[in-house]
């Protein structure tokens, strides 16, 4: 196991509503990185947060955004859910200086 | 364009044999690779990474080679087992591009015992 966590497992969602994911990063790792990975296809970096503050993003619309927080935990909005929203969410810590990303267990979001 | 391709989306192998996955990425400027294994239903665990100014580097039944000249990278398992069916991600970095890592489509690897 990586030591990161993520909240919840399973969602379901209606279009139009709003979702708060959450993930804990592993303990000493001060950067998270989020990932959209749709079904049968690799991860799609979303952004990534660093000391509270996005440090890089990847070409999703503002309708999604972030968190994170002084213990380093971060969450994932998304609002006004489209269908095609429809993914496994991962979130991936990194340690300080480091370069290796550790990846949660996801957060499988279906929107109908 | 942004991509990191795999040359198989399939691979079956006998239990026993060794298996060498294939990866091939665009921009001669990336940093820093990484492979990772992702079984159904779970996140990418992290199996061996490299970076550009290396061509080797090997783990535990693991090794990644780096060729540089043609932009290709490759993981090979030896002694592949059962366990080691899932599908495997290669994916690059930039270091100019902070933590953004580039993943390809996966290659499936199957294990016959």
């Amino acid at each position: 196991e990586t030591g990161v966590t993520q909240s919840p497992t399973h969602l379901i969602k209606t279009r139009g509503q709003q979702v708060t994911l959450r993930c804990s990063s592993q303990s000493g790792h001060n950067t998270v990185s989020w990932y959209q990975q749709a079904l049968g296809q690799g991860p799609q970096f979303i952004f990534q947060y660093y000391r509270e503050e996005e440090n890089g993003r990847g070409n999703f619309p503002p309708r999604f955004s972030g968190l994170q927080f002084p213990n380093y935990s971060s969450e994932l909005n998304v609002n006004a859910l489209e269908l095609d929203d429809s993914a496994l969410y991962l979130c991936a810590s990194i340690s300080a200086g480091g370069d290796t990303q550790y990846f949660g267990p996801g957060t499988r979001l279906t929107v109908l | 364009g942004e991509s990191v391709g795999l040359h198989l989306p399939t691979l079956s192998v006998q239990e026993g044999d060794n298996s060498i996955i294939n990866c091939a990425y665009s921009n001669s400027a990336s940093d820093y690779f990484i492979w990772y294994k992702q079984e159904s239903g779970k996140g990418p665990q992290f199996i061996i990474d490299i970076r550009s100014n290396m061509d080797k580097r090997q783990g535990q039944r693991v090794t990644v080679l780096l060729n540089k000249t043609v932009k290709h990278l490759s993981l090979q398992i030896a002694a592949t087992q059962p366990g080691d069916s899932a599908v495997y991600f290669c994916a690059e970095k930039r270091d100019n591009q902070g933590g953004k890592l580039i993943f390809g489509q996966g290659t499936e690897l199957s294990v016959k015992p």
